[in-house]
């Protein structure tokens, strides 16, 4: 019982370097998302994709891309990585209904 | 502009006590309205959740109270313990077809043993 799966869980950057962080689930969910976290921020939206192949902007998406690769992954690329850029990122899925995202674990990203 | 206000952003709590965290919303396109545990090291899970339509739901030692007309509603943990110590998010969801899930901005829970 795998869930939400999330690759790397630890990274440290160099500004302006590039990175993808993966993930993966395998409820057979048709929406994933990804939000970073910061103290005292709750969570927010960076992108999310509402199935196979569509991907839209959520709250925070400057300075990232994402990518559906398939039903199963969506990645979350920095194209260049800045200090501002420093959170935990979490990735989700959620069924048909919406009513409950599935977590994984984080990644703790540092961009020094 | 934060849609989903969060209050108290941290609390402390001796075991056996009542936890009350507090949230608040403006949007009336938001239908449902859950909240997530978080572990230190972990991602948030779902706790409990509830819809406008009913003021009230329990579920062990964890009970929502909803106050529509307010734009309001809380989580309460009684009899608080230990294994309760985490951080506690409340979220909405809006009724459009994205359904995006909006956060509140977390309330760090300890509870003394």
């Amino acid at each position: 019982n795998a869930g939400v799966t999330q690759t790397p869980k630890f990274q440290v950057l160099k500004t302006g370097q590039s990175m993808t962080l993966q993930c993966a689930q395998d409820m057979n969910h048709n929406s994933m998302y990804w939000y970073r976290q910061d103290p005292g921020m709750g969570l927010r939206l960076i992108y999310y994709s509402a199935s196979e192949g569509t991907t839209d902007k959520g709250e925070v998406p400057n300075g990232y891309n994402v990518s559906r690769l398939n039903k199963r992954e969506f990645s979350l690329r920095l194209e260049s990585a800045a200090p501002s850029q420093t959170s935990v990122y979490f990735c989700a899925s959620s069924g048909w209904a919406k009513t409950e995202a599935f977590f994984g674990q984080g990644t703790r990203l540092t961009v020094v | 502009q934060q849609q989903v206000k969060q209050s108290p952003q941290s609390l402390i709590v001796q075991k056996g006590g009542i936890s009350i965290i507090n949230c608040a919303y403006e949007n009336t396109a938001f239908d449902y309205f859950p909240w997530y545990q978080q572990f230190p090291g972990k991602g948030p899970a779902l706790l409990i959740a509830i819809r406008p339509d009913v003021s009230e739901k329990k579920e062990g030692r964890f009970t929502i109270s909803f106050n529509k007309s307010a734009k309001q509603f809380s989580l309460h943990i009684m009899d608080s313990q230990p294994g309760d110590s985490a951080t506690y998010f409340c979220a909405a969801i809006d009724s459009g077809s994205a359904r995006q899930l909006t956060f509140g901005s977390g309330t760090q829970l300890t509870v003394l043993p």
